[in-house]
């Protein structure tokens, strides 16, 4: 099976701007989940989709936001963006959340200027 | 106090050699454990996971850890580790009440030859 894809790899926007950050799945996952990975604040919890529901979310603002397709691919949108958003954004999938283990992409690596 | 702990930030270690990256956790998650690797410029990799039954883990790439409840801890350990080991390393487990993985932050093991 192929893994968790997520494009692009890298990205840089200027403050104000807005993204949109792309997730497929591993075929047959219907859980999506989406951290954002900074060197200062570690590895937090934006978000999880769960057959185009979102199901959980974490401590970010409304800015921070995201959908699910039919087909399990996800994306995130950030708007207006802020220096502070410069960050590796990490894709999670997993068959159905839970306690089963989460695959992860390779990441976009957003830089905001 | 952190849900879960990874007490040492770097860990340097000469090739061959064994190495132990150590994690405690709270009792505001709940018992199932992860040890993720993340090499650089790439997403995170599941190494092992605790779910019940025995307290010694194998992992891949000749990992193991150790569930040990009395210390609430979940070390993971390498008995000679290779160059190619060096990387950042996760530990993680679901808050309580959640299935939404809490993660450390991170324990960079650097092997050098």
């Amino acid at each position: 099976k192929a893994g968790v894809t997520q494009t692009p790899r890298y990205l840089i926007k200027t403050r104000g701007q807005q993204v949109t950050l792309s997730c497929s799945p591993i075929s047959g996952h219907r859980s999506v989940s989406w951290y954002q990975q900074t060197p200062g604040q570690g590895l937090q919890f934006l978000f999880e989709y769960f057959s185009e529901t979102q199901r959980n979310k974490g401590n970010f603002p409304g800015r921070f936001s995201g959908r699910q397709f039919s087909n399990s691919r996800s994306e995130m949108n950030v708007s207006t963006l802020e220096l502070g958003d410069s960050a590796l954004y990490l894709c999670a999938s997993s068959e159905a959340g839970g306690a089963y283990e989460q695959y992860f992409g390779p990441g976009t690596r957003l830089t905001v200027t | 106090a952190q849900s879960v702990t990874q007490l040492d930030s770097q860990v340097p270690v000469f090739e061959e050699a064994p190495v132990e990256l150590r994690c405690n956790y709270s009792s505001s998650v709940s018992v199932y454990l992860f040890w993720y690797v993340q090499y650089p410029n790439q997403g995170l990799q599941l190494l092992l996971k605790y779910l019940s039954g025995s307290t010694l883990v194998k992992g891949i790439n000749g990992f193991e850890a150790e569930f040990n409840k009395s210390q609430t801890s979940f070390h993971l350990r390498k008995p000679s580790v290779h160059i190619s080991d060096t990387a950042e390393y996760f530990c993680a487990a679901p808050r309580r009440g959640s299935y939404i993985p809490t993660f450390g932050r991170g324990t960079s093991l650097i092997v050098h030859p």
